[in-house]
């Protein structure tokens, strides 16, 4: 199956830490678009990327960055980590309109 | 962020019945209109979507009716079974620009 990856699955941080989460395309899509999802909400948009640039950028702040490579790959960067930060953190991959979905990195800041 | 308004927030149907939800939205630049169903523990996974041109398209048991003047579309599951138990939401979006997801509908069918 040649879905989106993400990795780890889960993971625990303290306040103030840095974490760095990790996605892998579909095979043939360019796009990778990062989305948080609290507990009971939506999906919110955090950026874009393509090109290995970032295209577009949601609401949050410069904490959050974000790189992608050459093979499309991506990773999504947090620092000084805060509570509200805890939640699930999608990674969506594109090549045209229609988005596939990680199953997400569940995130605990404790 | 309020560009996209979704309803109701949780439904509860019997087995064989309709469900009916609903996306109201405010960016008339929006031009493609997808439902997502998310199990839990899981990502989103396309449902169906619809462009603006067309008012209506059918796949299977889902439907997706289109109203561009109200600026609402609606996600309409026939039949619904208990494995289609899920949350679902909408998440329109613009050429070139990201999805806006809606809060979410968490669908419980009984049997």
């Amino acid at each position: 199956d040649a879905g989106v990856t993400q990795s780890p699955t889960h993971l625990i941080k303290t306040r103030g830490q840095q974490v760095t989460l990790r996605c892998s395309p579909k095979s043939g899509h360019d796009t990778v678009s990062w989305y948080q999802q609290a507990l009971g909400q939506g999906p919110q948009f955090i950026f874009q990327y393509y090109e290995e640039e970032e295209r577009q950028r949601g609401n949050f702040p410069d904490r959050f960055s974000g790189h992608q490579f050459p093979n499309y790959s991506s990773e999504l960067n947090v620092n000084a980590l805060l509570l509200g930060d805890s939640a699930l953190y999608l990674c969506a991959s594109s090549s045209g309109r229609g988005y596939t979905f990680g199953s997400g990195t569940r995130l605990t800041v404790v | 962020q309020q560009q996209v308004k979704q309803s109701p927030q949780s439904l509860i149907v019997q087995k064989g019945g309709i469900s009916i939800i609903n996306c109201a939205y405010e960016n008339t630049a929006f031009d493609y209109f997808p439902w997502y169903q998310q199990f839990p523990g899981k990502g989103p996974a396309l449902l169906i979507a619809i462009r603006p041109d067309v008012s209506e398209k059918k796949e299977g048991r889902f439907t997706i009716s289109f109203n561009k003047s109200a600026k609402q579309f609606s996600l309409h599951i026939m039949d619904s079974q208990p494995g289609d138990s899920a949350t679902y939401f909408c998440a329109p979006k613009r050429e070139n620009n990201d999805m806006r997801f809606g809060a979410g509908t968490r669908l419980t069918v009984k049997p």
